[in-house]
């Protein structure tokens, strides 16, 4: 499993920002993708996630309005855009996939992350 | 939103230490909940879901316990490779939420 996401990013307060996640080496329709943030020397932030097969997706309510996720089955890539970026957005953003048991999913392989920075 | 808290929020171990770190639900989650690990400038890496089934690879020295509200993660030996932060992660309701996270460093 492979999830290789896109390079970092600069971006304005006021800007948007549209980050990439190619997934490889399993079934791409068969597992949800989810995005995890983490600002500098923070926790983890769960912020949503998508069903490859059909696109439906479900985001914290923390970035209703703001996030949307989409996928392109024919390249296994998803995407995460966030809106109206403010300073506090400023982190790194992680693919991750998804695997659901009788418990819940369960966040077994991430991607590297990609860092946004938020800057005047 | 069910709220995950940690504690400690930090620990000093030494190598061969047995080490606990807890993990409260402000609701019960019965058994949807998963730990992680996040070494230095590293990725986050699942150790056990299902709050004590231990993810493929994963070095048997981890294990988890609980259900309900409390948790426990226990390392029973560290080791040189365990000095991370570890975050508990409740899958019971949306949104998944994770705990703040317990940095385990070096005595």
């Amino acid at each position: 499993v492979q999830l290789v996401q896109s390079g970092a990013e600069v971006q304005k307060p006021g800007a948007s920002v549209k980050v990439s996640c190619m997934a490889s080496g399993y079934a791409f329709s068969s597992y949800y993708l989810h995005w995890v943030r983490q600002a500098p020397g923070q926790g983890l932030e769960w912020m949503g996630m998508i069903k490859p097969d059909g696109g439906s997706t479900s985001y914290a309510q923390n970035f209703q309005g703001r996030v949307t996720m989409t996928r392109d089955t024919s390249t296994s890539t998803v995407y995460m855009e966030l809106s109206s970026l403010r300073s506090e957005d400023t982190a790194v953003y992680y693919c991750t996939r998804g695997v659901i048991g009788s418990y819940g999913p369960r966040l077994d392989s991430w991607g590297r992350g990609t860092l946004v920075t938020v800057s005047s | 939103d069910i709220q995950m808290t940690q504690s400690p929020s930090s620990l000093s171990a030494s190598v061969g230490d047995r080490v606990t770190v807890s993990c409260r639900a402000s609701q019960g989650v019965n058994s949807y909940l998963n730990w992680y690990q996040q070494q230095p400038g590293k990725v986050p890496k699942l150790l056990i879901y299902a709050a004590s089934s231990l993810q493929s690879g994963v070095p048997s020295r981890f294990s988890g316990s609980g259900s309900g509200t409390d948790f426990t993660l226990t390392i029973s030996s560290l080791q040189p490779e365990d000095f991370a932060t570890y975050y508990c992660q409740q899958t019971y309701n949306m949104p998944p939420t994770f705990g703040q996270g317990t940095k385990v460093e070096i005595k």
